[in-house]
């Protein structure tokens, strides 16, 4: 069965440490995955997605197909990064789907 | 810059009304989406459309029905509401294929 699991409900550090954001999938094609970012009184958007390899407002993916993993990490994380954040799974076989882990809210202390 | 618009940001509805929760997105999107956002579960996918007049299940489609007559407007129905379909609903679009999907703003519904 298809999952994405975030296995932290809460990840709370301090302001200028280093943050990873877990995520773990269950598929057993190549998927394509995606984090999501949801600030306080804004809507759910887009933050990276593992085909275009960038880096958004400091954050980095990477996809570790042996691991089954899409964690996601900034060397320095900043107040302004305290947010929901969401890792998804779209299967890469023409659907439409789109499956959505159940979030880890990151807390950063000044 | 996509727009994605939600009919109403909060409603109160009493258990049995029949509710319609409207989306509207202003990029001539494909595919459209209705989630369902709860704490601990993380959005659940309730119905999604790939072209007009065109619905799909979803992971949790009891309860609520989908209309898509337009290409740009998906509502969500829900036909007898209970107090277990208090929550957060979002709406979605993308382009046709797995692209990124943009959200509108979400309506909060509490059922008494």
């Amino acid at each position: 069965a298809q999952r994405v699991t975030q296995p932290e409900k809460l990840l709370s550090v301090f302001k200028g440490a280093p943050v990873e954001l877990k995520c773990n999938y269950s598929y057993s094609g190549s998927p394509e995955l995606f984090w999501y970012v949801q600030y306080s009184r804004q809507r759910l958007q887009l933050l990276l997605r593992h085909i275009s390899r960038e880096s958004i407002k400091g954050f980095t993916a990477d996809l570790n197909k042996g691991e089954t993993s899409f964690h996601l990490k900034k060397p320095f994380a900043q107040e302004e990064d305290s947010a929901m954040y969401y890792c998804a799974l779209s299967p890469n076989t023409g659907g439409f789907k789109t499956i959505f882990g159940a979030g880890t809210r990151l807390f950063v202390k000044a | 810059d996509v727009k994605v618009t939600q009919s109403s940001r909060y409603l109160v509805k009493r258990t049995g009304e029949k509710v319609f929760l409207e989306c509207v997105q202003d990029m001539d999107h494909e595919n459209m989406f209705w989630y369902r956002q709860d704490p601990g579960l993380g959005l659940r996918l309730i119905y999604f459309s790939y072209d007009v007049k065109m619905k799909e299940k979803g992971d949790i489609p009891e309860g609520y029905s989908v209309s898509r007559e337009k290409k740009e407007r998906f509502s969500l129905i829900l036909e007898s509401a209970s107090t277990n379909q208090t929550s957060m609903y979002l709406c979605a679009s993308s382009t046709r294929g797995v692209e990124t999907q943009y959200f509108g703003p979400g309506t909060r519904l509490l059922v008494l």
